[in-house]
């Protein structure tokens, strides 16, 4: 199968632009979760989409950024306008029920110049 | 506070050691624990996933350990591998659905 496919792998922008990540979850996958790790830190949680509803969005840093999952298919996380802390690599990971632990994608590297 | 704590940060062995990586976690109430493997500028590849109900799982020369009443788990690595440098992750799902990363253990594998 698939696997959890995240695009762009990289993007450069500068401080103020808005950039759009999207993820693609294995088929069938009704749970998606957005992370990202931040300047060599741990991972942390952004939130966790049950097919086409957020289930917890606890982890989102603030309204800037905004986060879709259209049909209960693939993610978009839209960060408006992009700040320079907001450098990092944005991860996606899909699961088709909670124990069965999670797929991720490769992540995308964001530099916000 | 749910909190996951990786123990070293970094490692560097010479090829063939065994070694332990320590993951420790500060509510015991988890469903379930991942090990995961980032190779530089890649994304996460899960290892092992520890149920909360098992006490070890094993893939090749991977195995993990979950101590749950000491909020603690263990991956250990048989007779390492140049191949095996990478960054190592311990997750852990608590019961409510949160999963919290620890920071990472580095590890080189020197030939």
């Amino acid at each position: 199968e698939a696997g959890v496919t995240q695009f762009p792998s990289h993007s450069v922008i500068e401080k103020g632009q808005t950039v759009t990540l999207r993820c693609d979850p294995i088929s069938g996958h009704d749970n998606l979760y957005w992370y990202r790790r931040v300047m060599g830190k741990e991972i942390k949680f952004l939130l966790h989409f049950v097919k086409e509803s957020k289930q917890d969005e606890s982890g989102m840093p603030n309204n800037r950024f905004l986060a879709e999952r259209t049909g209960g298919t693939y993610s978009t996380l839209k960060v408006q306008p992009a700040e320079l802390e907001d450098s990092g690599v944005y991860f996606c990971a899909s699961s088709q029920s909670r124990g069965l632990g999670y797929t991720f994608g490769s992540g995308t590297r964001l530099t916000v110049v | 506070k749910q909190e996951v704590t990786q123990i070293p940060a970094a490692l560097s062995v010479p090829e063939g050691e065994n070694l332990v990586l320590n993951c420790s976690f500060t509510d015991s109430a988890i469903y379930n624990l991942q090990w995961f493997r980032q190779d530089p500028g890649k994304g996460l590849t899960s290892l092992l996933l520890i149920q909360s109900s098992q006490r070890e799982q094993t893939s090749g020369r991977l195995n993990a350990s979950l101590d749950k009443s000491s909020g603690r788990s263990t991956l250990y690595i048989a007779a390492s591998q140049p191949g095996d440098s990478a960054t190592y992750l311990c997750a852990v799902t608590y019961n409510n659905n949160d999963m919290r990363f620890g920071a990472g253990t580095r590890l080189t594998v020197k030939p």
